[in-house]
C-alpha cells in the first residue's frame, strides 16, 4: 500500500541553524501539506501546497518557513533560523484530486529538536 | 474560524465493552469530518471520514462514527473494543468552502482498553 514517507525521522539542531525536512508523498496525489505537532499539544496546520504554489498557510507559517517541490517526488520544509519553540513533531501529508473531502495521508514524521 | 473539541483526555474502558469517544466541531458551512488514530511513535492513520449522505459512518478496524448535525457531534464508536485499540485518536474538520483543504485537529483522546 503506497505511503507517504519522511527524513530523516528525528534531526537535531542548534538555534539559529537552518534544517529542511524532506517527504516524499504518494506518488500520484496532488495536494500536499505540513502540520506539526508541539509534545503534549494537538496537531497544528502549518501549510498547503498545490500546483507548485502555496494554497493556504497559517499564522505559524512565517518567513522563517518555506516550501518546495524541487522534483517530481520530494517536498521539503524548510525552517531558515530555528528556534527553541521550534522543537515538536513535523508531519507531512498528502491527498489526491481536487476535492477537498479527500482523506489526507500523514507520514511518520519528523522529531525536530533545537538546543 | 473552525475548531474542534474533544472533551475527553482519556477513555479507559474493558475489552469487550463498546467505546465512544467524543468530538464536537464549528466550521462554517458544512463540515468534513474525519477521525485519525496515532500509535506510540508513529504518525496519523486514518479511520473514517463523513462528507454526506448516511449520518452513520463505517471505517477501518470496526470503527464507526456518528454524525449528529444538530448537536455539531461526531463521536467515533465501537461496539467491542480491543486491547490493541489502546492509543491516541484525533478528530478533525474542514470547512467545505475552505480553499486550502486545512484541517483542523481536535487535542486528542487517549484511549486506554484494559484486559
Amino acid at each position: 500500500e503506497p505511503e507517504v514517507t519522511q527524513t530523516p525521522s528525528h534531526q537535531v539542531t542548534q538555534m539559529g541553524q537552518e534544517v529542511i525536512l524532506r517527504c516524499v508523498p504518494i506518488s500520484n496525489h496532488l495536494y500536499f501539506y505540513w502540520y506539526r505537532q508541539i509534545l503534549g499539544q494537538k496537531v497544528e496546520f502549518l501549510v498547503s501546497f498545490y500546483n507548485n504554489e502555496i494554497s493556504e498557510k497559517s499564522e505559524i507559517f512565517d518567513d522563517q518557513f518555506s516550501v518546495e517541490r524541487p522534483d517530481g517526488s520530494n517536498f521539503t520544509l524548510k525552517i531558515r533560523s530555528t528556534k527553541l519553540e521550534d522543537s515538536a513533531m513535523y508531519f507531512c501529508a498528502s491527498s489526491g484530486g481536487l476535492a477537498g473531502y479527500n482523506e489526507q495521508f500523514f507520514g511518520p514524521g519528523t522529531r525536530l529538536t533545537v538546543l | 474560524a473552525q475548531s474542534v473539541a474533544q472533551p475527553e483526555d482519556q477513555v479507559n474502558v474493558a475489552e469487550g465493552n463498546p467505546l465512544t469517544v467524543k468530538c464536537t466541531y464549528s466550521v462554517s458551512g458544512n463540515p468534513y469530518l474525519f477521525w485519525y488514530v496515532q500509535y506510540p511513535n508513529r504518525g496519523l492513520q486514518f479511520l473514517l471520514k463523513y462528507i454526506t449522505g448516511d449520518n452513520l459512518v463505517k471505517g477501518s478496524y470496526g470503527f464507526e462514527a456518528e454524525f449528529n448535525k444538530s448537536q455539531t457531534s461526531f463521536h467515533l464508536k465501537k461496539p467491542s473494543a480491543l486491547v490493541s485499540d489502546s492509543a491516541l485518536y484525533f478528530c478533525a474538520v474542514r470547512g467545505n468552502n475552505n480553499a486550502g483543504n486545512m484541517l483542523t485537529f481536535g487535542g486528542g483522546t487517549r484511549l486506554m482498553v484494559k484486559p
